[in-house]
């Protein structure tokens, strides 16, 4: 059964740092890999997606990798500001014939000025 | 830019009360999901459907049910509201043979 972590639960940063959250999954037959952000409240809006044969995505200051055969996914975020603030989802796309997302739990972003 | 919607963003409603969460999206996806995620935990798929008419129970058992009856609406109901519903409701779709999902801002929804 495909299991996602995401460490660390919580992070606090003081604005301009640079920052890395991390993604591990179980099973290394995925689809592709999402990350999510979430703010308080609210639904998700997707910030990048990495297919299985792609190693990293950019957009932006957010640049995400993915070692599929270690089962791991990085989002690095660039000079980080208030704005950034929010929960950051990582979720997997089952390899299978389902179309079937699954989340970790989330990292909880603070930046403060 | 997508144009996922859900109605109410928020909702309390008493135990036993009916109710119905509504999703709609205008991309003409083929693929819609609903998805229960309570505070401070992952999102669990409760349901999914591929297209009009179809529709199917995903991995987290949900007293609620759907339908499909048109490709940009894809309805979510309880027929009687608990307190163990009390939860935030997430809708989602994707077009066939697209990556990626594209998900709504959701409903909060609380029974007391």
């Amino acid at each position: 059964k495909q299991e996602v972590t995401q460490i660390p639960a919580a992070l606090s940063v003081p604005e301009g740092e640079n920052l890395v959250l991390n993604c591990s999954f179980t099973d290394s037959a995925i689809y592709n890999l999402q990350w999510f952000r979430q703010d308080p409240g609210k639904g998700l809006t997707s910030l990048l997606l990495i297919q299985s044969s792609q190693r990293e995505q950019t957009s932006g200051r957010l640049n995400a990798s993915l070692d599929k055969s270690s089962g791991r996914s990085t989002l690095y975020i660039a000079a980080s500001q208030p704005g950034d603030s929010a929960t950051y989802l990582c979720a997997v796309r089952l390899g299978d014939n389902t179309d079937k997302l699954i989340f970790g739990t989330g990292t909880r972003l603070q930046v403060f000025p | 830019e997508a144009d996922i919607y859900q109605t109410p963003r928020y909702l309390v409603i008493g135990t036993g009360k009916k109710i119905t969460l509504e999703c709609s999206q205008t991309m003409g996806h083929d693929k819609m999901y609903w998805y229960q995620q309570d505070p401070g935990m992952e999102l669990h798929l409760i349901h999914y459907s591929y297209g009009v008419n179809s529709t199917e129970k995903g991995d987290l058992s949900s007293e609620s049910t759907v339908s499909r009856i048109r490709t940009e609406h894809f309805p979510l109901t309880l027929e009687s509201a608990r307190p163990s519903h009390t939860s935030q409701y997430l809708c989602a779709s994707r077009g066939a043979g697209a990556p990626e999902a594209f998900f709504g801002q959701g409903t909060r929804l609380t029974v007391v």
